[in-house]
């Protein structure tokens, strides 16, 4: 299958803190897309990263690839209440994007 | 959400009765999807279009049935609606897929329940 797997499903972090969620993936990939849904939401695409890209920023997110590895991880940095919300990878291969079953991060003000 | 409008946003079916969802753009891009979100299951793709006329099936396609007559709507027909098909189904669009699948922009959702 070339859904993403991501870890941990579910964090909860003080606000400021810095939280790390990970994607593993099984197959070879074009690019690697994370996106957030808040509750009830439809998904909003956050960073797109490369095959052949190994890290990429926007602004408060650092998203890193490694394709040794087959996994890629989003860090979002000095957390925020506002920030809660389920974050998911997504893989871009050979068939439209496969989505894994996301990361449930409540960030604790 | 970018120019995407889904409808209805919520209904409430039985089992057995056909049901029709609609996605409408305004961003003319070519790429258009239907996903569905259950717990448990995060986003599975239903079918997906990239032309007019032009659609495939995706992951759980069984039971549903696609049509897209125009660059800007996307239909996602329930043929005989089941209690397994209650779920929550976002419309999304993208300018490119294929291989080269760029970003995806959603709609807000369409909450179905099937009794």
């Amino acid at each position: 299958s070339q859904q993403g797997e991501e870890d941990p499903q579910a964090l909860s972090i003080q606000e400021g803190e810095n939280a790390t969620m990970n994607c593993s993936y099984k197959t070879s990939i074009n690019n690697l897309q994370w996106y957030r849904q808040n509750s009830g939401r439809g998904l909003v695409h956050l960073i797109l990263i490369r095959s052949n890209e190994r890290e990429k920023h926007s602004g408060r997110l650092r998203v890193t690839l490694d394709t040794s590895k087959k996994s890629s991880s989003l860090l979002i940095t000095a957390s925020r209440a506002a920030d809660t919300a389920s974050y998911f990878c997504a893989i871009s291969g050979n068939t439209p994007l496969v989505f894994g079953k996301g990361t449930r991060l409540s960030v604790i003000a | 959400d970018a120019g995407i409008t889904q409808s209805p946003r919520h209904k409430v079916t039985e089992t057995g009765t056909p049901v029709t969802l609609r996605c409408h753009q305004t961003e003319n891009h070519r790429y258009m999807y239907w996903y569905r979100q259950d717990p448990g299951h995060g986003l599975r793709l239903i079918h997906y279009s990239y032309g007019v006329k032009d659609t495939d099936k995706g992951e759980v396609s069984d039971g549903y049935s696609v049509s897209r007559s125009k660059t800007e709507d996307f239909l996602l027909t329930l043929e005989s609606a089941t209690s397994s098909q209650t779920s929550v189904y976002f419309c999304a669009i993208s300018a490119t897929g294929g291989t080269t699948n760029e970003k995806l922009f959603f709609g807000s959702g369409t909450q179905l329940s099937v009794l």
